[in-house]
């Protein structure tokens, strides 16, 4: 089975400043890592996602994330955040359907990122 | 090319009644996922499907839910005799389903209320 937990339901911060919301992952097989971005009342945006190769996976608005297997941590980070940033944040995994002969995505409770001017 | 689209996007039922829930996935995806998000709770998986098969329904409520995709229309998630607690968002997301990537696009969503 896997689990992913978001460590901090919600983040403040400052317009300009650097933040990084956490994602820990539980998983007996390799897995896919996922972020998504939900903005109030939408679907959601895929940020970026980490399948195989280079640890350190760049996304869109400027977020990057960093896949760490000894820790099975893929926290999301940006340098300088935006008041549009404020949004809801999952992080979400998946096994390879070879290993886990299912596809379905298992998210984490969310991360609310405020900007503050 | 259009993404994930759903629809209604907001329905309200009274309970007892019947809710449909139509997704159609992006174009040249063939497989359809359904996921619940109650509310401040992340999306939680009810089913997968491809074209007229259901694959994995290990999330789904054992009774009142079922969901469809036909070889012609988009996916069905119904509801029958809603409650309540069945008031949440209903996301379907899509994927190509082709080898290595689970990568899957959400749609809008349906947002259901039961009065």
């Amino acid at each position: 089975a896997q689990s992913v937990t978001q460590l901090d339901s919600q983040v403040p911060v400052f317009e300009e400043a650097p933040v990084e919301l956490r994602c820990n992952y539980s998983s007996s097989v390799s897995v896919y890592l996922f972020w998504y971005v939900q903005y109030p009342n939408q679907g959601l945006q895929l940020l970026l996602k980490y399948l195989s190769g280079s640890t350190l996976v760049k996304g869109i608005n400027g977020f990057e994330a960093e896949f760490n297997k000894s820790q099975t941590s893929f926290h999301l980070r940006k340098p300088s955040v935006h008041i549009s940033d404020t949004a809801e944040y999952f992080c979400a995994v998946s096994g390879s359907f070879r290993d886990t002969g299912r596809r379905a995505l298992t998210f984490g409770s969310g991360t609310r990122l405020q900007v503050q001017p | 090319n259009a993404g994930v689209m759903q629809n209604p996007r907001h329905l309200v039922r009274r309970r007892g009644q019947e809710a449909r829930l139509r997704c159609s996935p992006m174009k040249g995806h063939s497989h359809v996922y359904w996921y619940r998000q109650l509310p401040e709770e992340g999306l939680k998986f009810m089913v997968y499907l491809q074209k007229e098969n259901i694959i994995d329904e290990s999330g789904m409520p054992k009774e009142r839910f079922s969901a469809e995709f036909p070889k012609e229309g988009p996916s069905i998630l119904r509801i029958q005799q809603v409650v309540r607690g069945d008031s949440a968002a209903y996301f379907c997301a899509s994927s190509p389903g082709l080898a290595g990537t689970d990568t899957q696009y959400f749609g809008p969503g349906t947002r259901l209320t039961v009065l």
